[in-house]
């Protein structure tokens, strides 16, 4: 299985700061990589697949880039809705695997 | 618009079958080239495939749990179903359906249900 470490677990920020959130896989996985966004009680939501390519809908402040092994998702002006969990995952091959998440709050 | 909702029980006894069936409306499961994914996420954890099949019914499944699992497919009514066997109360999780994208992304899901193992 390709594992997948996100780094930090947590960051705290204030409204307005760059976020940087980064991915690391075990192996190679070319663009294979998706993020997604969680809030408390809900379902995740994509916000960018095949590394750095945005879903329709969601705010161009996310922006996604990496190939390889390392990847990274930019908050570029962190706003009090992007309070939430984070988390990549692989498409490079089966089994699909996720990060551990990556949970962002606001100062 | 693509909408997914999952149905079942909420409590399963160990050692029995958890079941749970995802309604896909908005969209036919025949049409396209996606895969019908079920994912997992215990209580404050991270989240886990535990496999997806075609509308033609070809299942993958993740080795962690392929002994255990059953993913099967009901095209006439827009349905897919998980079945997970002999559990324990390490499956106690907020199980989500989810349509993967070409089978790689997955967009969307559906709310999730809880279902807690316990006698």
């Amino acid at each position: 299985d390709i594992q997948m470490t996100q780094s930090p677990s947590s960051v705290s920020a204030s409204v307005g700061d760059r976020v940087t959130i980064t991915c690391r896989a075990s192996q190679g996985i070319s663009s294979w990589l998706a993020w997604y966004q969680q809030k408390p009680g809900k379902a995740p939501k994509l916000l960018i697949s095949a590394a750095s390519s945005l879903q329709s809908g969601v705010p161009s402040r996310f922006s996604g880039s990496g190939s390889g092994t390392d990847f990274t998702l930019t908050i570029s002006s962190l706003q009090p809705e992007d309070s939430a969990s984070y988390y990549c995952q692989q498409a490079e091959s089966s089994p699909r695997t996720f990060g551990q998440g990556t949970k962002v709050e606001i100062k | 618009q693509v909408q997914l909702q999952e149905s079942g029980p909420g409590l399963v006894k160990p050692s029995q079958a958890l079941s749970l069936t995802c309604s896909v409306s908005g969209d036919s499961m025949s049409s396209g080239d996606h895969y019908w994914s079920w994912i997992r996420q215990p209580p404050g954890k991270g989240l886990e495939w535990i496999g997806y099949i075609s509308y033609s019914g070809s299942a993958h499944y993740n080795p962690s749990l392929k002994s255990r699992v059953t993913i099967s497919v009901d095209t006439s009514k827009n349905q897919f179903s998980l079945e997970l066997y002999s559990v324990t109360a390490a499956d106690t999780a907020v199980y989500y359906c989810a349509r993967a994208i070409l089978s790689n992304y997955f967009d969307p899901w559906g709310q999730g249900t809880l279902v807690t193992v316990s006698s």
